[in-house]
């Protein structure tokens, strides 16, 4: 079993839609939590960063962690075409030694 | 957020030779700095990770000898590759970590081999 998974899509919704991005995890040990973004050869851009269970909105975005379930969400309100790229989920444990990524969903937003 | 930069963005260079890669945190100092690998539309592949002032340590698979990593400052690691063949072309990004464990990327190096 990997350490984390992550549907990689593709995903494909109109303008304005709500997006919805998920993990999953199996290692209770991690405590930091991360979104990335990625457009095509570019670096992953660091968009969320949580490190309890709950929410943390910033603009269109909110990361969701449910630690009891090892289940972390990404949703994008109002989404646009520019939104269209790879999302990695990360989390590492509370030492930050070692990060795990998932593997990235691809999102597409129709005009 | 915090800035990382590398150099150069783009490199072809002929089979055998070597290419260094230079990853720089620009407004934070970072004891640890990651280099990972990626193949089209595959995720992220760690190679190493770059303590300041130690050996890097590399994953299963990753040819010390191969790939040579220097973190000679906190804000700098250099990733060598030696003796580089076509199969070693790849999109190469490095990360710096803060002290608040967020994980920030460069740009990417990509490394085309003749």
């Amino acid at each position: 079993q990997k350490e984390v998974e992550q549907d990689p899509g593709p995903l494909s919704v109109p303008e304005g839609a709500i997006v919805s991005l998920n993990c999953t995890y199996s290692n209770s040990a991690f405590q930091y939590f991360m979104w990335y973004r990625q457009y095509s050869r570019k670096g992953p851009e660091l968009l969320m960063y949580t490190y309890s269970s709950g929410n943390k909105e910033d603009g269109r975005f909110t990361a969701q962690v449910d630690k009891s379930s090892k289940y972390i969400s990404l949703f994008i309100r109002d989404s646009q075409p520019s939104d269209s790229a790879t999302y990695l989920c990360a989390m590492s444990d509370l030492g930050g030694n070692q990060f795990y990524f998932g593997t990235g969903t691809s999102l597409t937003v129709i005009p | 957020g915090a800035v990382v930069s590398q150099h150069p963005s783009w490199v072809i260079c002929k089979s055998g030779t070597s290419v260094k890669i230079e990853c720089r945190s620009l407004d934070f100092q970072a004891t640890t700095m990651f280099w990972y690998r990626q193949f089209p539309k595959q995720s992220l592949m760690l190679m190493a990770t770059s303590n300041e002032g130690s050996k890097a340590t590399y994953e299963q698979g990753v040819e010390k000898d191969k790939f040579l990593i220097n973190h000679a400052s906190l804000t700098l690691s250099t990733l060598t590759v030696t003796s580089a063949h076509p199969e070693d072309s790849s999109f190469y990004i490095c990360s710096a970590k803060t002290t608040l464990n967020e994980q920030f990327f460069g740009p990417g190096t990509r490394l085309t081999v003749l």
